[in-house]
Order: C-alpha cells, then sequence, then structure tokens
C-alpha cells in the first residue's frame, strides 16, 4: 500500500494569515500521463469530508481560490493564502494512484 | 442537486453481518463517469478507504477487509450497498458514502469524492 504522510499534524493559524501543510507519499504519484494521482480532502467539525482538489491542484467546484493544491511526484503541498475563521477542520491529502487508495493522518487547522 | 444517505443499523453484536444502504438521489448510479464508494472513520481518528464500485459491477476493496466486504449496486433502487461480515469492535465508526467522479482511457483519471453522505454511527458491542 501507498503510505501517506502529512505534516504538520496541528496548525494553529492566524486569521487573514497564510498557512501551509505538507503531503508525502511513500512512492511517486505522477503517472505518464502527467497527472498527480492526490486529492485534498477537508473534513469541517462535525461534518462529513468535501473534496477540495483532484489530481494535485485542480480545484473542486466551489473551493475558494485563496486555496491552492501544489507538487508533483511524492511532494504535495496545500496553501491556504489567508486563513478565514471558517477554514478550521481535519485536512486530508488522499492518492488514488492505486488501490487501495490511501488518507494521509490528516492536519488539524485551529485558529490561534 | 445530488444528495447522498446511508441508513443500516446502529448497534450490532460481535460477528454479526452489517449490511449498509447509500440511497442516492439526483443522478443515476448507472450513470457513466461515477464510482461509488465507502469510506469509515474511527471514533476520534482520520479518514479510511474501504472500497468502491464501478456501475458494472467491477469493485475494489481494501485489502485487509476482502473477504468480509461486498459492494453492490441496485438500479431498481438508485442505491448502493456495503455487506461487512463477521463485525468486531474494530469495526465501529462512522461510515460514509460518496460518489466518485473518473474518466477511462489510456489510464483513468480520478476526479474526487465529491458528494458525501452525511455519515452513519456503527457500533459493535456485546
Amino acid at each position: 500500500d501507498i503510505v501517506m504522510t502529512q505534516s504538520p499534524l496541528s496548525l494553529p493559524v492566524t486569521p487573514g494569515e497564510p498557512a501551509s501543510i505538507s503531503c508525502r507519499s511513500s512512492q511517486s504519484l505522477l503517472l505518464t500521463n502527467g497527472y498527480n494521482y492526490l486529492d485534498w480532502y477537508l473534513q469541517k467539525p462535525g461534518q462529513s469530508p468535501q473534496l477540495l482538489f483532484y489530481l494535485g491542484s485542480h480545484r473542486a467546484s466551489g473551493v475558494p481560490d485563496r486555496f491552492s493544491g501544489s507538487g508533483s511526484g511524492t511532494d504535495f503541498t496545500l496553501k491556504i493564502s489567508r486563513v478565514e475563521a471558517d477554514d478550521v477542520g481535519f485536512y486530508y491529502c488522499m492518492q488514488t494512484l492505486q488501490t487501495p487508495f490511501t488518507f494521509g493522518p490528516g492536519t488539524t487547522v485551529e485558529i490561534k | 442537486q445530488v444528495q447522498l444517505r446511508e441508513s443500516g443499523p446502529g448497534l450490532l453484536k460481535p460477528s454479526q453481518t452489517l449490511s449498509l444502504t447509500c440511497t442516492v438521489s439526483g443522478v443515476s448510479v448507472s450513470g457513466g463517469g461515477y464510482y461509488w464508494s465507502w469510506v469509515r472513520q474511527h471514533p476520534g481518528k482520520g479518514l479510511e478507504w474501504i472500497g468502491f464500485i464501478y456501475f458494472g459491477g467491477r469493485t475494489y476493496y481494501k485489502p485487509s477487509l476482502k473477504g468480509r466486504l461486498t459492494i453492490s449496486v441496485d438500479t431498481s433502487k438508485n442505491q448502493f450497498s456495503l455487506k461487512l461480515t463477521s463485525v468486531t469492535a474494530a469495526d465501529t465508526a462512522m461510515y460514509y458514502c460518496a460518489r466518485g467522479n473518473f474518466m477511462e482511457g489510456q489510464y483513468t483519471l480520478y476526479y474526487g469524492m465529491d458528494v458525501w453522505g452525511q455519515g452513519t454511527t456503527v457500533t459493535v458491542s456485546s
């Protein structure tokens, strides 16, 4: 199985400031078609997960453009240019290169 | 508007069979370009991919659950289901169903799971 790791696991943030989450995979998620098989999800407290990005950097419908997904191969980053209070929750990366799909352990984002 | 809703028993005893149903509205489960997933979350823990099914019956399961897990689609009811046999306390979790998007070609492209149910809590206890 592909092992996903995230850092940090806990991220206190200040509204208006930027924030960044790192996700790494145990093997490259870049396929010869040029796509990175990585998704990002946000699970707000008490809610179901919601899709933020697919194929590494493709923003899902309705996701504000202050969120960005980048990276390639084994190293990926989710960035929030200016954190808002509504962004608190648990952020997960997930690889879709091969089954079983595997999630990272999650990063808890909370307001300082 | 596409909606998914899980249903099933909230409490089971060890060794029983868990059967969950995800009722889909706003889109056909037999529609092209979708796969139908189950994801679970143990209490206070992260997300765990369980498996999914494409319309047509092709299924992919988490290896550690193979032999106990079956995911199926019922087009007449526009539902898909999860059946997990011989449950133990380790199967206690919130179970989510979700719609995934994909496009087949030389390489399958996965466009993420964009619609999720609200989740259903399953507790296994004697």
